[in-house]
């Protein structure tokens, strides 16, 4: 079976683009939880969704929205970049149920000049 | 909310030697992982262990969740062990497995 899958693997915006991340979870999988990881330190988590619902949020700004389709696909939206948000982004999906593991995509690259 | 101590920051080590890597949490978890993240950014799961102890190979992980730690034990290393290890809880509070926090990791470098 195939695993987290993220597109795209590398992106360069420059400052106060948008930009949009997708993410497809392992088949059978309903949770899908967004992740940046700064350089040098470990992800932080930015926002989980079931079921197309927003089921948890981290300390981002209002720049950072996602959203959930209904095949569980998810898009992360980041508007008006910063330097800032350069970051590797990272998706996880898990289970809908229970306490369950994560599994995680091999993440976008995403480089802001 | 929960924080995530890991120790030590950085390990350097002969390949073929054994090392224990250690993860401290402040409040109750549902849920502990362990992960180890290549050099290319991969983000690997290691183990699921928000209690107990489970073994893979040369692999072996123990959480005492009622003393708020764990640890993972790497047997004759490897160089292809080299990379970052983190461990992410999430914390009963939350009301979700699935918001981790982590640790800032463990740096191991093993030589050939």
């Amino acid at each position: 079976d195939a695993g987290v899958t993220q597109s795209p693997t590398h992106l360069i915006k420059t400052r106060g683009q948008q930009v949009t991340l997708r993410c497809s979870p392992i088949s059978g999988h309903k949770s899908v939880s967004w992740y940046q990881q700064v350089l040098g330190q470990g992800p932080q988590f930015i926002f989980q969704y079931y079921e197309k619902e927003e089921r948890g949020r981290g300390n981002f700004p209002d720049r950072f929205s996602a959203r959930q389709f209904p095949n569980y696909s998810s898009e992360l939206n980041v508007n008006a970049l910063l330097l800032g948000d350069s970051a590797l982004y990272l998706c996880a999906s898990s289970w809908d149920r229970g306490n369950q593991p994560q599994h995680f995509g091999d993440g976008t690259r995403l480089s802001i000049l | 909310g929960i924080q995530v101590e890991q120790s030590p920051p950085d390990l350097i080590l002969q390949e073929g030697a054994n090392s224990t890597l250690r993860c401290n949490f402040s409040d109750s978890v549902n849920n502990l992982q362990w992960f180890h993240q290549n050099p290319w950014g991969q983000l690997i799961n290691l183990f699921y262990i928000p209690s107990g102890t489970k073994q893979n190979g040369r692999l072996s992980a123990t959480t005492v969740a009622t003393e708020r730690y764990s640890l993972l034990y790497i047997s004759s290393s490897q160089t292809t062990d080299s990379g970052v290890y983190f461990c992410a809880v999430a914390d009963l509070s939350s009301g979700s497995a699935r918001q981790l926090t982590f640790g800032s990791g463990t740096q191991l470098t093993v030589l050939p």
